[in-house]
């Protein structure tokens, strides 16, 4: 079992639409979570960061996190075609500077 | 634009050659990331430097070596190379010795043939 797992997709959603976008871990030291956006040939960029357990918004998006069930979760509302992009979960531990790990990856079109 | 420069954008190469990759991290950053990033594996932390230490190493095979100079950029290379060695090859650079914190650069894509 990979220590991340993301599914690939590809999804597509109408424009106007709530995309949800997850992982799941099996890692339970993990304590730092991320969601990053990776446009085509471009590099990763931080979309949302949240430490241990529960909820982070930040205007249409909104992260949550559910240690119990080692799940994470990143919420699109009101979705645009400018959205369209490979959605990255990463993830480490609480010591030190332990490296991220990454889901792979999944990748979103939002349909005008 | 995240203010972290990679070059090449590009390089195709033979197998049994060797490249070097250059990163030149934000204005102020003293730590920089590698990391390789292809379809079967997904994104992989290679190594970190901090001022011109050795910070943390992932996944980096022994036919790669990276060193972060004075200046702080930082140059990844990689020697005998494979064709599974093919991959984008991203940089990070963060003030701090916290990758949570890290801004990616562009990347370069290496094909080997």
């Amino acid at each position: 079992q990979k220590e991340v797992e993301q599914d690939p997709g590809p999804l597509s959603v109408p424009e106007g639409a709530i995309v949800s976008l997850n992982c799941t871990y099996s890692n339970s030291a993990f304590q730092y979570f991320m969601w990053y956006r990776q446009y085509s040939r471009k590099g990763p960029e931080l979309l949302m960061y949240t430490y241990s357990s529960g909820n982070k918004e930040d205007g249409r998006f909104t992260a949550q996190v559910d240690k119990s069930s080692k799940y994470i979760s990143l919420f699109i509302r009101d979705s645009q075609p400018s959205d369209s992009a490979t959605y990255l979960c990463a993830m480490r531990g609480d010591s030190g500077n332990t490296p991220l790990v990454f889901g792979k990856g999944t990748r979103l079109s939002v349909i005008a | 634009d995240s203010g972290v420069t990679q070059t090449p954008k590009h390089l195709i190469t033979a197998t049994g050659q060797r490249v070097t990759l250059r990163c030149s991290p934000r204005s102020g950053d003293l730590s920089v990331y590698w990391y390789q990033q292809s379809l079967d594996q997904g994104l992989q932390f290679l190594i970190q430097y901090y001022n011109g230490e050795e910070r943390a190493k992932g996944n980096i095979l022994e036919r790669f070596s990276a060193q972060q100079f004075p200046d702080l950029h930082s140059e990844l290379n990689l020697s005998s190379l494979e064709l599974g060695d093919s991959a984008l090859y991203f940089c990070a650079s963060s003030v701090g010795r916290r990758n949570t914190e890290a801004f990616f650069g562009q990347g370069t894509r290496l094909t080997v043939v």
